[in-house]
């Protein structure tokens, strides 16, 4: 079957470095999405990645190594509207994304 | 409007109703998708549509039954609904389905209660 694994919660303190992990088994790969999603709000894009390596956006970066079936979001200089939860969703053979349960990330002050 | 519209918003509904939701899309894209959101549930994608013409069905219970009158117009018409249907149901468009293309712009949700 096919799965993307995600830590169900993760705490962090504003001003610090956090990463996100996934780790996915999927039937084909065609690409890795990272989606944000605030509690009672729309998910909305942050990344996309397809080719293994680091993408720098900003205070957001995500990696992928296709390899090891794994990919990480770190979020720098964390604020506290960081707060919301973090999905990760792989695209596979057949272009259907499949999601994670996503990662809800706290950030304490 | 902008982005991807979604309404009501919020829905209280009987088991014995029907109601339905509607999305519509204001990007110029041509697909557009409905999905399941349970808490701490990864999202389910129930229903795919690219061009107008459905190209996924996961397995969705017949009481839940969609229409795409166009490319930016989505409808889900629902009937007999189940206390467990009781979700937020979000819809979401996006380019195209490969690639890059597939990023998909979601809507802001109808929150579903089935009594």
């Amino acid at each position: 079957g096919q799965n993307i694994d995600q830590p169900t919660e993760m705490t962090a303190t504003e001003g610090a470095i956090v990463q996100i992990n996934c780790t996915y088994q999927t039937s084909g790969f065609n690409g890795l999405f990272w989606y944000q999603q605030h509690a009672g709000e729309a998910p909305t894009f942050l990344s996309y990645n397809v080719l293994d390596g680091l993408e720098e956006k900003g205070r957001f970066s995500s990696f992928l190594s296709r390899s090891k079936g794994y990919s990480y979001l770190l979020l720098k200089e964390l604020q506290m509207k960081d707060s919301a939860s973090y999905l990760c969703a792989v695209m596979d053979s057949n272009y259907q994304l499949i999601w994670g349960a996503g990662t809800k990330l706290i950030i304490k002050p | 409007e902008t982005g991807v519209t979604q309404t009501p918003r919020h829905l209280v509904m009987g088991m014995t109703n029907k109601k339905s939701l509607k999305c519509e899309q204001h990007l110029g894209h041509n697909a557009m998708y409905w999905y399941k959101q349970s808490a701490k549930k990864p999202l389910e994608l129930m229903f795919v549509y690219n061009f107008k013409e459905q190209t996924e069905n996961n397995s969705v219970p017949s009481r839940f039954s969609p229409e795409c009158p166009n490319s930016s117009h989505l409808f889900l018409h629902l009937h007999t609904l189940q206390p467990e249907d009781s979700a937020l149901y979000l819809c979401a468009s996006s380019l195209g389905t490969s690639g890059e293309y597939n990023e998909q712009f979601f809507g802001p949700g109808t929150r579903l209660t089935v009594l």
